[in-house]
């Protein structure tokens, strides 16, 4: 079935950088979403995009929807040790639609 | 106002037996989605219910199903559980037209 690209599938930055992810697909998804998920526990919606080319922020995550419709990237300023996890993430076709995910990023940020 | 509520968090089966989760949706969300999330597969969608009926299936065998409850919330069980059911199984409530919020999840192991 249809599958988000995600790559790499592990990220190791310095705390204090910026990190930055990308997420593709040869299909058009109208709504992508990314979540953030800690072991053990269930992802967390972190940014929500509706509009192609919108540009959205939340405190220091800032995260676009592309323009073609068939991509997403999500960026991160001054990591901190508590962005650690796995980010994922997902499209919707058309509203109420399944989402779909991709594999998810490891993130890991050496103090 | 609470979050998604998962019940039960961890499970231990054994091959054959079935097995009944829960989940309590964020109060006035209508739409609840189950996914499957495993290391080798990600997180893929199992089915999605909206005021009582199936709206969306995923690729899932028959022995995965699911109901929702005039309170919207809703179970799924799996029977005749294989090793390959092992896994972490999400929860997610929307509104109906926006944002999907996951709950902690189940972790079924099946021995």
């Amino acid at each position: 079935g249809q599958q988000l690209n995600q790559s790499p599938q592990s990220m190791f930055i310095q705390e204090g950088e910026d990190v930055s992810m990308n997420c593709t697909s040869s299909s058009i998804f109208n709504t992508w979403l990314w979540y953030k998920q800690d072991p053990g526990e269930g992802p967390v919606l972190l940014i929500a995009l509706y509009k192609a080319g919108e540009l959205t922020s939340n405190g220091r995550l800032t995260a676009q929807f592309g323009i073609t419709r068939k991509d997403s990237f999500l960026n991160i300023s001054a990591s901190i040790p508590s962005d650690v996890g796995i980010y994922f993430c997902a499209g919707q076709i058309v509203t109420n639609s399944k989402l779909t995910f991709g594999k998810g990023i490891t993130l890991s940020v050496r103090p | 106002k609470a979050g998604v509520t998962q019940t039960p968090r961890y499970l231990i089966k054994t091959r054959g037996q079935q097995v009944t989760l829960s989940c309590s949706p964020i109060s006035g969300h209508r739409s609840v989605s189950w996914y499957q999330q495993t290391p080798g597969q990600g997180l893929q969608f199992l089915f999605e219910y909206f005021s009582e009926t199936q709206r969306n299936k995923g690729n899932f065998p028959g022995r995965f199903s699911g109901r929702q409850f005039s309170n919207s919330r809703s179970e799924m069980n799996v029977s005749t559980l294989e090793l390959g059911d092992s896994a972490l199984y999400l929860c997610a409530s929307s509104s109906g037209d926006r944002e999907a919020f996951f709950g902690q999840g189940t972790r079924l192991t099946v021995v």
